[in-house]
């Protein structure tokens, strides 16, 4: 199994629409998660940290099932600005070392 | 706003060249970490450093591989032997403490292309 799995898409949705993703993870020792958003051929940039009681930012919604191992983000009033990779991310453990595991990624297409 | 930067952007080299792609991390930061991503795949981490020593490496991280701190600002990969399979863009990354949850922010990155 795949430390962190993500649907590929691509997502094609019309300006304005809400969209979710879902990434499940393998390590339940996993302390810290994350979604990071990458433009075509830039560095992955964090979006927001994913906290278990849920968190929002804007237009923008994470939440974590620890029981399931299920991240998700919702976006709503998708932008033509938000077309890019979103990157299900997480930490293995809670020191300071602990390296960053990616999913794949997930294309996001807002179209006008 | 602090950012990482890295050196060059882009490296063109022949098999069997030695490279060495440069990072200055965040100036206060004290973890430094080396993750590479191959064209249509995921990030994958390399390396991380802690105190002048590498702390966890991964099994891409072979004997061609090697990081230095030769200062105190800059943050040096060394691939002794390119191969083919070593094109790929290079992320330096960074953190400030010793919590996993602090975020770590990327470096612009570097695509190594050989020849």
């Amino acid at each position: 199994r795949k430390e962190v799995e993500q649907d590929p898409g691509p997502f094609n949705v019309p300006e304005g629409a809400t969209v979710a993703f879902n990434c499940t993870y393998s390590n339940s020792a996993s302390q810290s998660f994350f979604w990071y958003r990458q433009d075509c051929r830039k560095e992955p940039k964090l979006l927001m940290s994913v906290y278990s009681s849920g968190n929002e930012d804007g237009r923008f919604t994470a939440q974590l099932n620890r029981a399931s191992q299920y991240i998700s983000l919702l976006i709503r009033d998708s932008k033509l600005s938000d077309s890019a990779t979103y990157l299900c991310v997480v930490n293995r453990g809670n020191s300071g070392n602990t390296p960053l595991v990616f999913g794949k990624g997930t294309r996001l297409s807002v179209i006008a | 706003e602090p950012e990482v930067t890295q050196t060059p952007s882009h490296q063109v080299t022949q098999m069997g060249q030695e490279v060495i792609l440069r990072c200055v991390p965040i100036s206060n930061h004290l973890y430094f970490y080396w993750y590479r991503q191959i064209l249509g795949q995921k990030v994958e981490f390399l390396v991380s450093f802690y105190n002048n020593e590498i702390s966890e490496k991964s099994e891409i991280f072979d004997d061609q591989f090697s990081v230095e701190r030769p200062d105190g600002s800059n943050f040096t990969l060394k691939i002794r032997s390119t191969k083919l399979e070593d094109s790929a863009m290079y992320f330096c990354a960074s953190h400030p403490r010793g919590r996993g949850t602090d975020t770590q922010y990327f470096g612009p990155g570097t695509r190594l292309t050989v020849l």
